[in-house]
């Protein structure tokens, strides 16, 4: 099956400095999506993005579908960024282990 | 839109008893999911449906574990009888399908057995 790898595991940052969150995956997919898993457990659909650039305000995402990765990125990051990142792909949404976000005041 | 309902939210039994987890897609959305959250395993996808149809129940840990979507806006989760290495986050997503949307998910169900 497609293994997802995300990188890195756990992330510390000031508030207002910025971010790079990376996933990996090991098989072409035509399904990706970043969630945002916040301290009360709620999973949050952030981005569906098989390929190209999107952006939502402070966030963007770039995947690159031909070289099997994804990138989110965060600026100016806040204490409300805090959580676990998600990466996950395919049809049947095969989630990576997650990049755990603490965002210090 | 009121997203996806899941019921109930916290559930705390005893070992041996039945548990049924609930859940209402968004309307319109025809694929739903039952995916279980643990620190040791992470986020694994139990069973899915499509138009109400399983499509893939390969997740399903084992036969004390059964889902059903009798209707587009219904579907349940039952575990018969509980194990304490059941307890866990129980999440239930939706989508429109075809790996072309995104997926809403619900705000879980965080079982407990005792």
């Amino acid at each position: 099956g497609i293994q997802v790898e995300q990188s890195p595991p756990d992330l510390i940052l000031q508030e207002g400095a910025n971010s790079t969150l990376r996933c990996n995956f090991s098989d072409s997919v035509n399904n990706l999506q970043w969630f945002h898993q916040n301290p009360w457990g709620q999973l949050i659909n952030l981005f569906y993005i098989p390929s190209g650039t999107k952006q939502n305000g402070r966030l963007s995402a770039t995947t690159v579908a031909t070289e099997r990765y994804s990138l989110l990125y965060i600026s100016s990051s806040q204490t409300t960024d805090s959580g676990v990142y998600f990466c996950a792909v395919g049809g049947k949404l095969i989630f990576g282990q997650g990049t755990e976000l603490s965002v210090k005041p | 839109d009121a997203g996806v309902i899941q019921s109930p939210r916290h559930e705390v039994t005893e070992m041996g008893q039945e548990v049924t987890l609930r859940c209402k897609p968004i309307s319109g959305h025809n694929s739903l999911f039952w995916y279980r959250q643990t620190m040791m395993r992470g986020l694994e996808l139990l069973i899915y449906f499509n138009n109400n149809v399983p499509i893939d129940d390969s997740g399903m840990p084992e036969d004390r574990f059964s889902a059903k979507m009798p209707n587009a806006s219904f579907s349940t989760l039952k575990i018969q009888p509980s194990e304490p290495r059941d307890s866990a986050v129980y999440f239930c997503a939706s989508s429109l399908g075809d790996e072309l949307y995104g997926y809403t998910f619900g705000s879980g169900t965080r079982l407990t057995v005792v």
